[in-house]
């Protein structure tokens, strides 16, 4: 156990629905990152926020959105799903030292 | 583009011998990440090498960071069949809140 948590593990939708992922970050870390992985496109950045505020941005979507809650967790928005979106999902985060660790990911099938 | 190249892109070898991989990046990093992901599973970081260092070691592993040719080698001595898996190097930029990938090696370890 990597101390971050992604919720679900798998997830399998239609094409044009909505779906939420969950991350919450290893204790005492501030920051997160959402990261996208595809067998065409590798890992790409998606988003960072750091303590609830949007730090950095990379290949996000605008059908994509994220936000940073009080409690630290982060959740991933994914709108207008396409077959394309189908990827796996990390989070990660990141503590007062250079570290980071990911968590296990979220599997995401669009049918 | 991801910041990151690595090759080669995939690597087979006989259970003993030994595992390099090599990594090259484009801009200014604060330091330089290699991890490991199982088929599609979660990602694991191996070690971290700082831009101020050039040679690191991890039991097995042995990472060499160049910062003037912006390129690191990963050797994976003694390698075992479970050492099979995808490995990347992620760049940890120096202007950017964030990890670059590369596009992974894949190692196989026949035994």
């Amino acid at each position: 156990d990597s101390g971050v948590t992604q919720t679900p593990k798998h997830l399998i939708t239609a094409t044009g629905q909505r779906v939420t992922l969950r991350c919450s970050p290893r204790s005492g870390d501030l920051s997160v990152y959402w990261y996208q992985q595809s067998l065409d496109q590798g890992l790409q950045f998606l988003i960072q926020y750091y303590n609830g505020e949007e730090r950095a941005k990379g290949n996000i979507l605008e059908r994509f959105s994220a936000q940073q809650f009080p409690d630290l967790h982060s959740e991933l928005n994914l709108s207008s799903l396409e077959l394309g979106d189908s990827a796996l999902y990390f989070c990660a985060s990141r503590g007062p030292t250079y570290g980071y660790t990911f968590g296990s990911g979220t599997r995401l099938t669009v049918v | 583009s991801q910041q990151g190249e690595e090759d080669p892109q995939a690597l087979s070898i006989q259970e003993g011998e030994n595992a390099t991989m090599n990594c090259s990046y484009k801009t200014s990093i604060n330091n330089l990440q290699w991890y490991r992901q199982n088929s599609g599973r979660g990602l694991v970081h191996l070690i971290l090498i700082r831009s101020n260092e050039r040679e690191k070691h991890s039991g097995r592993l042995r990472v060499t960071l160049d910062t003037s040719k912006k390129s690191s080698s990963l050797l994976i001595t003694a390698s075992r069949a479970a050492d099979t898996a995808s490995y990347f190097c992620a760049t940890d930029l120096k202007y950017g809140n964030k990890l670059v990938f590369g596009a992974g090696t894949i190692l196989r370890v026949k035994s």
